[in-house]
């Protein structure tokens, strides 16, 4: 299948701080991109769609200033979670949706993010 | 809005028995159907994909789909231990792809 690969997989840092994360797909272009986090025990919580090339749209609630979504190529989406807080500490997941590959979607391995 | 639902369960079944997983949507333009399975702490990973009525097998996971009660299943054989994950259903439509909030499966050995 797809390969999504995500970066960092855990990062540890001090409030205040701002987390830059990436997504690449490794061997497909990957026109659409998704943020999700989630919490232990729940379900994933879709934050935003990001299209290469242009402004990612938001789902209801999330704050556009706080988590910056960057999709500059058809293989690289990032999300940087700016002055990060206690609250913001999740997992993190993006995933991939691949042209040319059916209506599948294709997940990097997740960033544990800790807040301190 | 639309909804994809599961049973949270949890869901135990014995080691070699049949594990069903079920999934409604409200959507009925939804076209594209899918099952991930979620170990705890890792990111969810792609089982099964449908996209028509019916039965679609692949080794011990068979998908069903029937559009008209917008239900969609799986069926995992011979269940093992190592099947036990969360089981998420997601339902593509338009552009975006709605999950439910999985179903916790324990196979005891």
């Amino acid at each position: 299948g797809a390969v999504v690969s995500q970066h960092p997989s855990r990062v540890i840092c001090k409030s205040g701080t701002s987390v830059k994360i990436e997504c690449r797909s490794l061997d497909f272009q990957a026109t659409t991109m998704f943020w999700y986090r989630q919490f232990p025990k729940q379900s994933l919580m879709l934050m935003a769609t990001s299209n290469e090339g242009s402004k990612a749209t938001y789902e209801q609630g999330v704050e556009k200033d706080k988590f910056l979504i960057n999709h500059a190529s058809l293989t690289l989406s990032t999300l940087t979670v700016t002055s990060a807080h206690p609250e913001d500490s999740s997992f993190y997941i993006c995933s991939a949706r691949a042209v040319g590959i059916g209506e599948k979607l294709f997940f990097g391995s997740g960033t544990q993010l800790s807040v301190l | 809005q639309k909804e994809v639902e599961q049973n949270s369960g949890p869901l135990s079944v014995p080691e070699g028995a049949i594990a069903s997983l079920n999934c409604t949507y409200s959507d009925r333009v939804s076209q594209s159907f899918f099952w991930y399975r979620q170990y705890s702490g890792k990111s969810p990973e792609l089982i099964m994909s449908i996209y028509s009525n019916g039965d679609k097998e692949d080794g011990r996971f068979t998908a069903q789909l029937n559009k008209a009660s917008q239900y969609v299943s799986l069926l995992i054989r011979d269940s093992q231990p190592s099947d036990s994950a969360t089981y998420l259903c997601a339902v593509e439509t338009g552009n975006q792809f709605y999950f439910g909030t999985g179903t916790s499966l324990t196979v005891i050995p």
